[in-house]
């Protein structure tokens, strides 16, 4: 099967700008969480989607937000971005259950804002 | 509330040799632990899991780890390291009586010297 897939790998954006981040998770797999990697913070939960709902949210502002399509491909946009937005933006998948374990990981998009 | 803790930021270990990372963590219902490794510029890999059964499970890579209920650890082994081992390694806890969202640990360095 072929990984998760993220889109783009790279992003430069200018403070107060909007961006969009795609995902797509292995196919069969119906969850797909986000989290935001920084150098100071590690790996912090966004948020998660099953089967189009969203399942959990992390403790991030309202400008952090992510919807997921039909096809379990999701997309997480944040807007009015500012400098501390840089980040590894990370998607991964789990399987077609609420219980599966292990999550897959795509590479990530890193975003720099400026 | 869960949390990972990872008491070393940086692990140096000369090839051949036995390599520990330490993970220790809390949460309030069952927990299911996991290791995740993650290479420059790449998402993170997934390693082993501990779900139930065993204390100690094998993963990839030649990578072990031993579940510790008293002790609260998941400590993360390899017999012996080799120079591509150089990483960061992540634990994770996924708390199957809260909100099933899963938290990481900080990370941890490896470094293996030739």
């Amino acid at each position: 099967k072929a990984g998760v897939t993220q889109t783009p790998r790279y992003l430069i954006k200018t403070r107060g700008q909007q961006v969009t981040l795609s995902c797509s998770p292995i196919s069969g797999h119906r969850s797909v969480s986000w989290y935001q990697q920084t150098p100071g913070q590690g790996l912090q939960f966004l948020f998660e989607y099953f089967s189009e709902t969203q399942r959990n949210k992390g403790n991030f502002p309202g400008r952090f937000s992510g919807r997921q399509f039909s096809n379990s491909r999701s997309e997480m946009n944040v807007s009015t971005l500012e400098l501390g937005d840089s980040a590894l933006y990370l998607c991964a998948s789990r399987g077609d259950t609420l219980s599966s374990y292990e999550q897959y990981f795509g590479p990530g998009t890193r975003l720099t804002v400026t | 509330a869960q949390s990972v803790a990872q008491p070393e930021d940086q692990v140096n270990v000369a090839e051949g040799n036995p390599l520990t990372v330490k993970c220790t963590y809390s949460v309030s219902g069952n927990p299911y632990l996991f290791w995740y490794v993650q290479y420059p510029n790449r998402g993170l890999q997934f390693l082993l899991k501990y779900i139930t059964g065993d204390n100690l499970v094998k993963g990839s890579y030649g990578f072990e780890a031993e579940f510790n209920k008293s002790q609260t650890s998941f400590h993360l082994k390899k017999p012996s390291a080799l120079v591509s081992d150089s990483a960061l390694y992540f634990c994770a806890v996924r708390d199957m009586g809260g909100g099933q969202n899963f938290v990481f640990g900080p990370g941890t360095r490896l470094s293996v010297l030739p």
